[in-house]
């Protein structure tokens, strides 16, 4: 079973600074990526993902991810953040051609963003 | 419209009753789920229902019972609260589940346990 690691468990930035949150995963076969945000009180909700082809994949927001394969890593990225940006970010990871029922999501990273 | 849309958002109960959680979407997906986020934030897979029937069941305890009446509904029923079971319980919902990954999740229902 593939697992996900998020090395941050919280993040704190000042607005305007450029933002990297690592994430890593563990499965010896293709996958696809994800990146989920969610804002204080709301739903999750898919912020961008990876399939397969250019590894650099962009989302919503100006946020970004580069997969590297030979690293087992997807890290998000965005250049300066904004004080809206405050949520929690979750990766997640499933199987190629193995349906959602086996994403699997890290444990999350809280991004605090000061005005 | 609200895609993916869970009843009731906030639910304080007492150990020992009984309680449940209704989850809609009107997305025309096949495939649903009920995602237990705990305190510490961390999301686990409780069930998955594909066109009504039952593919995901991880380890969780009898008392927790899905429902799928059909598949734009899948339901949450919780006998003999425990002071555990407090969380916030996500519904979600994917096409067929045939491989994209993408989740559409409901707002949640946080659950009290006293």
């Amino acid at each position: 079973a593939q697992s996900v690691s998020q090395h941050n468990h919280h993040v704190i930035l000042s607005e305007a600074a450029s933002l990297e949150l690592g994430c890593n995963y563990s499965y010896g076969g293709t996958v696809n990526l994800f990146w989920y945000v969610q804002y204080p009180g709301q739903h999750l909700q898919l912020l961008l993902k990876y399939f397969s082809g250019d590894p650099l994949v962009k989302g919503i927001k100006g946020f970004e991810a580069e997969f590297i394969k030979s690293k087992f890593s997807f890290n998000l990225r965005k250049p300066s953040v904004q004080w809206s940006d405050t949520a929690e970010y979750f990766c997640a990871v499933n199987p190629s051609g193995a349906g959602s029922y086996q994403l699997t999501f890290g444990k999350g990273t809280k991004l605090s963003v000061i005005p | 419209d609200t895609a993916v849309s869970q009843t009731p958002k906030y639910l304080v109960t007492q150990m020992g009753n009984d309680k449940s959680i209704k989850c809609e979407q009107n997305l025309g997906h096949d495939t649903m789920y009920w995602y237990k986020q705990d305190s510490k934030k961390f999301l686990k897979i409780m069930f998955s229902y594909n066109n009504k029937e039952l593919i995901i069941n991880e380890t969780v305890p009898n008392r927790f019972s899905p429902k799928s009446p059909d598949k734009a509904h899948l339901n949450l029923h919780i006998n003999s609260l425990e002071l555990g079971d407090s969380a916030v319980y996500f519904c979600a919902s994917s096409r067929q589940g045939g491989g994209t990954g993408e989740l559409f999740f409901g707002e949640g229902s946080r659950l009290t346990v006293l």
